[in-house]
């Protein structure tokens, strides 16, 4: 059964700490996602990548970068989390090209107080 | 620009009945692809389907059916005869030459026992 995990499923962290959100994908897919979910907004690409150490900004890169060192892992990261950036937060991966299907994992809910 | 919109934010329906969940879209190019995806309670959207610019064939799936129109720039989806399980909030999206998936807002269905 393919499988994207996501290393927390609610999160809570403080306002200026710096927030390591992971993700790690079983399928040797090429392809993964970052996105932000949030009401009446819908989903948001945050940051892609094509493969290892690859990264493309999204639609709203702004306050987050990320890191992938293996292929199976995509890391988000929040350098100094703010309130604004309280969100559910979706991992997806898929085979190149980008038009075939996503799998995504659960998802996490980070809060920043 | 690309757009997806899905004017409807929430629909309620009895079992039994048929729901149709629109989508329109806006892109400058002529290839491009379409989806439909679920989000469940649990929260991991899944993959429905995927058309792409030049297929205007309208597809079935079991109770899932989609009526892909360019000359209103629509992809609508209909479910026939609604279940509980149907539950879901359900996303539309484009990927055109810009290679990067926006997604609609979502529509939350309600499916009444």
């Amino acid at each position: 059964d393919v499988k994207v995990t996501q290393s927390s499923r609610y999160l809570v962290k403080r306002t200026g700490e710096k927030v390591f959100l992971e993700c790690v994908q079983d399928m040797d897919h090429e392809n993964m996602f970052w996105y932000r979910q949030d009401p009446g907004l819908g989903l948001r690409l945050i940051y892609f990548s094509y493969d290892v150490k690859m990264k493309e900004k999204g639609d709203i890169p702004e306050g987050y970068s990320v890191s992938r060192e293996k292929k199976e892992r995509f890391s988000l990261i929040l350098e100094s989390a703010s309130t604004n950036q309280t969100s559910m937060y979706l991992c997806a991966s898929s085979l190149p090209p980008t038009v075939n299907e996503q799998f995504f994992g659960p998802g996490t809910r980070l809060t920043v107080l | 620009a690309q757009k997806v919109t899905q004017a409807q934010t929430e629909i309620s329906v009895v079992e039994k009945e048929d729901v149709t969940l629109d989508c329109v879209y806006e892109t400058r190019d002529t290839t491009y692809y379409l989806f439909w995806y679920k989000q469940p309670p649990s929260g991991e959207l899944v993959f429905l389907i995927r058309r792409n610019s030049f297929d205007e064939q309208n597809e079935i799936s079991g109770r899932y059916s989609w009526n892909f129109q360019k000359s209103t720039s629509s992809f609508n989806f209909t479910i026939t005869a609604s279940q509980v399980v149907d539950s879901a909030v359900y996303f539309c999206a484009l990927i055109d030459r810009d290679d990067k998936i926006i997604f609609g807002k979502g529509t939350r269905l309600h499916i009444l026992p």
